[in-house]
């Protein structure tokens, strides 16, 4: 998954915990991306980010921040978790020919 | 924002070709098609994209009709190793964060 890593892999947390979502990425792009995926179903945007210092909302953005101080780093911060917060979340970033590459995934259980 | 429509499952036996359809019939004229796989819930897999030429790379040829409304994502020898969920996808622009819209997939098998 060429260069996009996510951090943890795995993560159990509270109701009402919050926590930080690793993203990195060393290929110099300037757009990245955070998806969650539900069991059985396809991938959903949360919030993106078309370079340092841009952020906008996905299709899911509530309950999700997300900052952009360098061009390698994107961390979502789940602000007080809820169970159905509970997915795998994915990252991703894309190069200068609108390839888009994901990283291997988070999967968080919110309890 | 376009959709795609793709059967729930198909079947290939290893060494043929896989040809994957897909329906994107409300397709809006700068929106790319992509293929994306993906094997147990690991990371989705990009496998190739497209405008409006037929493309071809080391993993697969994506053939898209004139209209733009359908294509076909042909893997030209089938391996067990290619048995996963394929998921063709519109990608959106800016007013939706040119998000990858993804849908159930297909759901391939590849059989010995």
């Amino acid at each position: 998954n060429a260069g996009v890593t996510q951090t943890p892999k795995f993560q159990v947390l509270k109701t009402g915990q919050s926590m930080t979502l690793q993203c990195a990425q060393d290929m110099n792009h300037e757009y990245m991306s955070w998806y969650r995926q539900d069991p059985g179903m396809g991938l959903r945007l949360i919030h993106y980010s078309v370079g340092a210092g841009i952020t906008d909302q996905g299709e899911v953005p509530n309950g999700y921040n997300v900052s952009r101080s360098t061009t390698e780093d994107f961390p979502l911060r789940l602000l007080s978790a809820a169970p159905s917060q509970t997915s795998v979340y994915f990252c991703a970033s894309e190069d200068s020919g609108n390839t888009i590459y994901f990283g291997e995934g988070s999967w968080l259980t919110v309890v | 924002d376009a959709k795609t429509t793709q059967p729930p499952s198909m079947d290939c036996a290893e060494g043929r070709a896989a040809n994957l359809p897909c329906n994107h019939s409300t397709i809006s004229g700068n929106e790319y098609v992509y293929w994306y796989r993906q094997i147990h819930s690991q990371g989705p897999q990009y496998i190739i994209h497209g405008l409006k030429n037929n493309e071809t790379n080391e993993m697969a040829s994506l053939i898209i009709t004139e209209d733009r409304k359908s294509s076909t994502l042909i893997l030209p020898h089938a391996t067990l190793r290619d048995t996963a969920v394929y998921y063709c996808i519109v990608r959106v622009g800016p007013n939706s964060g040119y998000a990858l819209n993804f849908g159930k997939g297909t759901s391939l098998l590849v059989t010995p």
